[in-house]
């Protein structure tokens, strides 16, 4: 299952705190990805990049912001402009390849704000 | 963009029977339909998956079907076992971007 980490396991904060969840690869893979993982609502984009210094909104990018600065990393802040960031938060990478799409996927982390 | 509906939202079948999950999408220019399986507590994990220009594919006791002009595609389970209890998520890739839009997960007991 190594590859892709992501810590912490379990996240806990107070509402009206910035946090940030970390995501590391060592695949060398250009392209990473953050999705929401909520119960009945599958696993939602929040933002991806193709490469380096470059990432785009998924499709519930608000409240969230990221960064690329190195291909292994894509740290994701959850804001406090997030209405309900108790969620499931889930990292992938994949190789930006003509014809290999598929995603590896950390192992998630919980973040639970009160 | 991309929407992708699946159905059902919950399964239940005998171990041995088959298993079948149904998705739609909405984008014609979708080319790529991968199928993910997420047991308890482990992350999604890629079981197979199919391109525009294949009909159906297999690989041991699972398939997956498309069709393109209703743009629907399926995965189908034979001789369920226990360990294959889990959340399968469906998907689709639109044009020439790395974006992948996911289903909103199938949970598929198989009773002994």
């Amino acid at each position: 299952d190594g590859g892709i980490t992501q810590s912490p396991k379990y996240l806990f904060r107070k509402e009206g705190q910035n946090v940030t969840l970390s995501c590391e690869q060592n695949l060398n893979h250009d392209a990473m990805y953050w999705y929401r993982q909520d119960p009945g609502q599958g696993l939602r984009l929040i933002y991806y990049s193709q490469i380096v210094n470059d990432f785009q909104k998924g499709d519930i990018a608000e409240g969230y912001s990221v960064s690329r600065e190195k291909k292994e990393s894509f740290p994701l802040t959850v804001t406090s402009a997030q209405k309900n960031p108790t969620a499931f938060y889930l990292c992938a990478s994949s190789i930006r390849t003509s014809g290999i799409y598929e995603q590896y996927f950390g192992p998630g982390t919980r973040l639970t704000v009160t | 963009g991309e929407n992708v509906e699946q159905h059902p939202s919950t399964l239940s079948v005998q171990e041995g029977d088959s298993a079948v999950i149904k998705c739609t999408y909405s984008d014609s220019a979708s080319n790529y339909f991968p199928w993910y399986k997420q047991e308890l507590g482990k992350r999604p994990q890629l079981i197979i998956d199919i391109r525009s220009n294949v009909g159906e594919k297999k690989d041991q006791r699972i398939a997956v079907t498309l069709n393109k002009t209703a743009k629907h595609f399926s995965l189908h389970i034979t001789e369920t076992q226990p360990e294959d209890s889990a959340v399968y998520f469906c998907a689709a890739k639109s044009g020439g971007y790395q974006k992948v839009t996911f289903g909103t997960g199938t949970k598929l007991q198989v009773i002994p």
